[in-house]
């Protein structure tokens, strides 16, 4: 089955620490996404990669860091400089040509206390 | 930046009824529009696209329309049913846009038995 895969479901931290969040996707897909979800609200993008080794900071993307060394994976490392980093977080990835659809994993939530 | 943004965040209709779901877009160069349905703690699901040279787009319940003139977007799903709830994000892509989707806040739709 073709498809995006985030783990883990649930992940918990102690405060200070850095945590890095799988992403992998098997649908040949050349660009993928973080975005951050809070409660009762839309999402905000983190970093976008169009390509293998190239990657671009969201709209929120300080205290985060990301690579794209395969094109089937993209972790996001929630650093300690993040201030708020509880959150669900949503991992998509897209094909550009011919549907801009983007196609999303189950998610990761994050609690840090 | 241009935002996409939602009238109504929440809404309740009865098992049956129709339901129409609506987003307001500021930016004229958007050429792509697309709906998710988000169940609690997945991760969001393709419901129908449309682009900028269509007014109506039909698929299996759902109907898309789209007013160009006012940039209003809604959803239409009809005989709504208890599976339907969820919440309910538009999307648009504006034309030339390496980033591709930006996401509205979302309507929560519950179904009342």
């Amino acid at each position: 089955d073709g498809g995006i895969t985030q783990s883990p479901k649930y992940l918990f931290r102690k405060e200070g620490q850095n945590v890095t969040l799988s992403c992998e996707q098997n649908l040949n897909h050349d660009a993928m996404y973080w975005y951050r979800q809070d409660p009762g609200q839309g999402l905000r993008l983190i970093y976008y990669s169009q390509i293998v080794n190239d990657f671009q900071k969201g709209d929120i993307a300080e205290g985060y860091s990301v690579s794209r060394e395969k094109k089937e994976s993209f972790p996001l490392t929630v650093t300690s400089a993040q201030k708020n980093p509880t959150a669900f977080y949503l991992c998509a990835s897209s094909t550009r040509l011919p549907s801009y659809e983007q196609y999303f994993g189950p998610g990761t939530r994050l609690t840090v206390t | 930046g241009e935002s996409v943004g939602l009238h109504l965040p929440t809404l309740s209709v009865q098992e049956g009824d129709n339901s129409i779901i609506n987003c307001a877009y500021s930016n004229s160069a958007s050429d792509y529009f697309i709906w998710y349905k988000q169940e609690s703690g997945k991760g969001p699901q393709f419901i129908i696209d449309i682009r900028s040279n269509m007014d109506k787009r039909q698929g299996q319940r759902v109907t898309v329309l789209l007013n160009k003139t006012v940039k209003h977007l809604s959803l239409q799903i009809a005989a709504t049913q208890p599976g339907d709830s969820a919440v309910y994000f538009c999307a648009e892509k504006v034309e030339g846009s390496a980033r591709q989707l930006t996401f509205g806040s979302g309507t929560q739709l519950t179904v009342l038995p």
